[in-house]
């Protein structure tokens, strides 16, 4: 059972320059969320998605977009990348939604430097 | 947006001690609190989920209390072990978003 798996594990950007994080989970979750770590400030949400085909924006979605056309996967895009985008991401997955009666999987997160 | 605050920042303590830290949140509109236990260069794992005002989790030497009236939870560690030193997160939840606090840094000196 592999769990939560993110690629790539690092990436140096160009500032202008997108990309894609990945983000699969094999353990049938409905929720999928995405989380960026900056030092000092704890884990921040970024976007998450309560079921396929439904998305929503967390407390930091600016610059960054998200789908989820299957189950298992949530990409986040970088449409532009600036250098306050460089952060440890975080795609974390929870069996259901809405009351939080379950802990989340983490994945082992990507380190983005954007120079 | 949740204020999720944790104290202290950082602990150091002796191979043996007992220790605890505390998690404090929003009252209204509660969810769910849950602890994670994060190691360097690994993820966040999962120790506890605790819904209920006054429920009380165990795994082993890890304990933690939950008072939902008042906002807060206490993470106790008994008798502390050097692989017990990480960083332990709360997160609490307004619906489907969760909140993390900044974590407690622990680390035990053998």
């Amino acid at each position: 059972n592999a769990g939560v798996t993110q690629t790539p594990k690092f990436q140096v950007l160009k500032t202008g320059q997108s990309m894609t994080l990945q983000c699969a989970q094999d353990m049938n979750h409905e929720y999928m969320s995405w989380y960026r770590q900056d030092p000092g400030m704890g884990l921040r949400l970024i976007h998450y998605s309560v079921g396929a085909g439904i998305t929503d924006q967390g407390e930091v979605p600016n610059g960054y977009n998200v789908s989820r056309s299957t189950t298992e996967d949530f990409p986040l895009r970088l449409l532009s990348a600036a250098p306050s985008q460089t952060s440890v991401y975080f795609c974390a997955s929870s069996p259901v939604t809405g009351t939080g009666s379950y802990g989340y999987t983490f994945g082992s997160g990507t380190r983005l430097t954007v120079v | 947006i949740l204020n999720v605050e944790q104290s202290p920042q950082s602990l150091h303590v002796q191979e043996g001690d007992s220790t605890n830290f505390t998690c404090s949140f929003p009252s209204s509109n509660f969810y769910a609190l849950h602890w994670y236990r994060w190691e360097t260069a690994k993820s966040p794992e999962a120790l506890f989920v605790m819904t209920l005002n006054g429920d009380e989790k165990k795994k082993g030497r890890i304990s933690a209390t939950l008072n939902t009236k008042e906002g807060y939870s206490y993470l106790y560690i008994k008798g502390s072990q050097p692989e017990d030193s990480a960083t332990y997160l709360c997160a609490s939840n307004t619906g489907n978003q969760f909140y993390f606090g900044t974590g407690t840094s622990l680390t035990v000196i053998p």
